[in-house]
This record gives structure tokens, sequence and C-alpha cells, in this order.
């Protein structure tokens, strides 16, 4: 089983408005992380949000916000007011604490294209 | 801030040729990693190191193989490149259960 989903390979919104993208997860442990990183055309992997297993609110960072749902196990991220800066790749990863260290998982991610 | 390179931005190697892909970081963290990226497929770990010395396989291992012989420094080899290794990899860093992972800024390799 996928342990990182996001079902949305391509998305698109018009600038200034906001855009959720989807992310759902897989896991048995009661202890781990969610993340979202952007990934512009030069490759390089921008780290975005974090949300613990525990946290009881849902994590924000200036623009973006994640939407934490547990029971559900969704980490869907929200990106309110979108810019022309934002069309990038995004991808949903998670983190698993294991004996020999952490193992991240990522998903397939989404291409978000904002339009003028 | 945490600095992590990579020996190359773009390389172009023959089928056959062994090549060898080099990651740096500067920020002493314990944990490294390799993940190859191809459209559709996300990123997929090839090994990671906890230690020195250390290795785990991750989810795509074959045709691979890592060495860090020192806490700065991973190394991803592949012994005979094949086309279908064409692809991008990064290299991660990261230390802790809380901390995010830290990415270079990827190696295109395209094998011919």
């Amino acid at each position: 089983a996928q342990k990182i989903t996001q079902t949305q390979p391509g998305m698109f919104v018009q600038e200034k408005e906001a855009v959720t993208l989807d992310c759902t997860y897989d896991t048995s442990d009661q202890s781990y992380g969610l993340f979202w990183y952007k990934q512009p055309s030069s490759g390089e992997m921008i780290f975005l949000i974090y949300q613990g297993s525990y946290d009881e609110q849902n994590a924000t960072e200036g623009r973006y916000s994640l939407n934490f749902q547990k029971a559900r196990k969704s980490a869907n991220l929200v990106i309110s007011a979108s810019q022309l800066g934002d069309s990038a790749m995004y991808f949903c990863a998670m983190r698993e604490v294991k004996n020999t260290g952490n193992q991240f998982y990522f998903g397939t991610g989404t291409s978000l294209t904002v339009i003028p | 801030d945490v600095k992590v390179t990579q020996s190359s931005r773009y390389l172009v190697k023959r089928t056959g040729e062994k090549v060898f892909l080099e990651c740096v970081q500067d920020m002493d963290h314990e944990n490294m990693f390799w993940y190859r990226q191809d459209p559709g497929l996300g990123l997929r770990l090839i090994y990671f190191s906890y230690d020195v010395k250390m290795k785990e396989k991750g989810d795509i291992p074959e045709g691979y193989s890592v060495s860090r012989e020192k806490k700065e420094r991973f190394s991803l080899i592949l012994e005979s490149a094949s086309t279908n290794q064409t692809s991008m990899y990064l290299c991660a860093t990261d230390q802790g259960a809380v901390e995010t992972q830290y990415f270079g800024p990827g190696t295109r390799l395209l094998v011919l």
C-alpha cells in the first residue's frame, strides 16, 4: 500500500485565489510527522510546513496552512492568495521513526499552475 | 543555514560506465539519504545512512551502492550505468525526529 497518496497530478488556480492540495497517508505508528515541500522548475526541494501527529492545532506558515484531519489520515496543504511564484511541484511527505533512524515517504506530487 | 551540496548538477555518462555521485553536508547531521525522482513516481529512496560506515537499503537499491566513510559525505555509486538509471538524483540530510530533511540541488543524470 502507498504510504502517501496525492491524487491530483495537476492543479490550476487563479492568481490571488486559495487552493487546496490533497494528501492522504497510511501509517500504524502513533508518532509521525507530515511535511510539505515545494519544488520549482530549478529542481531544489524547499521545505514549506510541518505537522506532528500529536499537534492539536493545524500548522501555519505565512500563506501556507496544513489542514490536518487525523481520523481521516489526511494532511492537505492550503495556499492562500496564490502568487505566480507558487507555480511548482508540491510534494507531501511523512516521517516514520525506525530503529535504524528516520525514514521519509513521499507522494507522487501535484503540479500547481497559477494563472494570471 | 544547512548546506547540502552535490558534486554535479548535470551529468552525461555512457552505458556500462561507473558513476559516482557525491553529497556533502556541513551541519554534522547523522542521517543522509539518496533518492531518485522520476515524473509521476515522486521521490523513491535508494539508500540511507544513519552513521558513518552504516547503510540501509531503501525501496529501490538494485543497481546502486553507497559509501559513507566520513560523517559529512555520502556517495552514491552506479557500478555499471544503464539507460534506466537516467533520472534526477537528490541527496538529503536530517537530524532528529522533528526536523525536516534538507535537500541538495539535485543531479540530473543522463545515461546514453
